[in-house]
């Protein structure tokens, strides 16, 4: 089974500091999402990418940039945090075979 | 542009009684549509899926059918068990920007009493 890590399970930050989510992927999934959900908007598209160094945005990709060096690794920066960042973010990826996403666990992120 | 409408929760039912979420759906293509799972203090999980019209995707004894012509892929389970309390999240996938994407609803919250 494909596996989804994300470095932190919780995370609190302060007002302005940048702050880097982790996201790795144990197979050679060529496509990597980041999400963020929030209590009755469901979970809102931030940026994705199809490969290595590549990157599109998302539905929602203001105060955010995102990394993509190696295959395995798809790294959300929120290069300023404000307290409206506070939120659970999830990283996904997408086998290209089929229509199987998995989902990490998610980030619990909170701006104070 | 592509959208996807769930029932608003929170749900409560007791145990054994029987479940309908209804999830509609906007799109321009043909999406496939899917319903995922998110238990308490984890990530998503697939629950189901259907990849054309009159497909019905089945798991854990959740269905849905996939309705071209209502544009609907409702969720039901004929008997609920306290352990599927959980947020359940519709979703459809198409092609967006030149790659597949996910488009989610908003979330049920579904609590099952004993």
């Amino acid at each position: 089974d494909v596996k989804v890590t994300q470095s932190s399970r919780y995370l609190v930050k302060r007002t302005g500091e940048k702050v880097f989510l982790e996201c790795v992927q144990d197979m050679d999934h060529e496509n990597m999402f980041w999400y963020r959900q929030d209590p009755g908007l469901g979970l809102r598209l931030i940026y994705f990418s199809y490969d290595v160094k590549m990157k599109e945005k998302g539905d929602i990709p203001e105060g955010y940039s995102v990394s993509r060096e190696k295959k395995e690794r798809f790294s959300l920066i929120l290069e300023s945090a404000s307290t409206n960042q506070t939120s659970m973010y999830l990283c996904a990826t997408r086998d290209g075979a089929n229509y199987g996403y998995t989902f990490g666990s998610g980030t619990r992120l909170t701006v104070v | 542009g592509n959208s996807v409408t769930q029932m608003e929760g929170p749900v409560t039912l007791s145990e054994e009684a029987f479940l309908t979420i209804n999830c509609t759906y906007t799109a321009t293509g043909y999406p496939s549509l899917f319903w995922y799972v998110q238990y308490p203090g984890e990530g998503l999980q697939l629950l189901l899926k259907a990849t054309k019209a009159d497909d019905k995707g089945s798991n854990k004894g959740f269905e849905a059918t996939y309705r071209k012509e209502t544009t609907s892929f409702h969720l039901e389970k004929g008997s609920v068990q306290v352990s599927d309390s959980a947020v359940y999240f519709c979703a459809l996938s198409d092609l967006i920007q030149g790659a597949q994407k996910l488009v989610f609803g908003q979330g049920t919250r579904l609590t099952i009493n004993p």
